[in-house]
């Protein structure tokens, strides 16, 4: 099966511009996730997608990011404007819906952004 | 929230030798607690799980040990080979749909 897919793998712009990453999740999964790693740092919790519903947008930073899942199908995570904090890697994870068992994460390659 | 504690940051060892990684978590309600491994450039992939009604589990030269009293679980990778340089991430949640909370990592270097 294909895993999850992210695009651009990397990204390098300037403070002020602004960056869309994209996420394909493995194809029925219900749950969509966006994580976000600072270097050396924890791999932080932004939000979480069901379906196309945001299920907890509480590791957000701020205004300046915004997501998206069309049809619950891919996400996008937007930056805008970009400010040099916000460089890192963002992944992408996806899991199977249902409230039984154990969460497994499968996670995308993530997209390196850097900004200068 | 969950507050999960990773160490160390960084592990160096020669081949052959023992590697254990450390982490402690603060939610009581925590039942799930997975490892990942990311080589460079790649994605972190999931190499061993337990939950919290099990105390050890073992895969070939993998095992986690968990106790849940005092909140820690650890790693251990025995007769590392260079394959085995990485970073590791823990993580802890309470099952089912809950969101993981992963641990800041730890850079395992396997000298030849």
């Amino acid at each position: 099966e294909a895993g999850v897919t992210q695009f651009p793998s990397h990204s390098v712009i300037e403070k002020g511009q602004t960056v869309t990453l994209r996420c394909d999740p493995i194809s029925g999964h219900d749950n969509l996730y966006w994580y976000r790693r600072v270097m050396g740092k924890e791999i932080k919790f932004l939000l979480h997608f069901v379906k196309e519903s945001k299920q907890d947008e509480s590791g957000m930073p701020n205004n300046r990011f915004l997501a998206e899942r069309t049809g619950g199908t891919y996400s996008t995570l937007k930056v805008q404007p970009a400010e040099l904090e916000d460089s890192g890697v963002y992944f992408c994870a996806s899991s199977q819906g249902g409230y039984s068992g154990a969460n497994v994460l499968t996670f995308g390659a993530g997209s390196r952004l850097t900004v200068l | 929230g969950e507050n999960v504690e990773q160490h160390p940051s960084t592990l160096s060892v020669q081949e052959g030798d023992s590697a254990v990684i450390k982490c402690t978590y603060s939610d009581s309600a925590s039942n799930y607690f997975p490892w990942y491994k990311q080589e460079l450039g790649k994605r972190p992939q999931l190499i061993i799980d337990i939950r919290s009604n099990v105390g050890e589990k073992k895969d070939q030269r993998i095992a986690v040990t968990l106790n849940k009293t005092a909140k820690h679980f650890s790693l251990h990778i025995t007769e590392t080979q260079p394959e085995d340089s990485a970073v590791y991430f823990c993580a802890a949640s309470k099952g089912g749909s809950y969101i993981p909370t992963f641990g800041r990592g730890t850079s395992l270097i396997v000298h030849p």
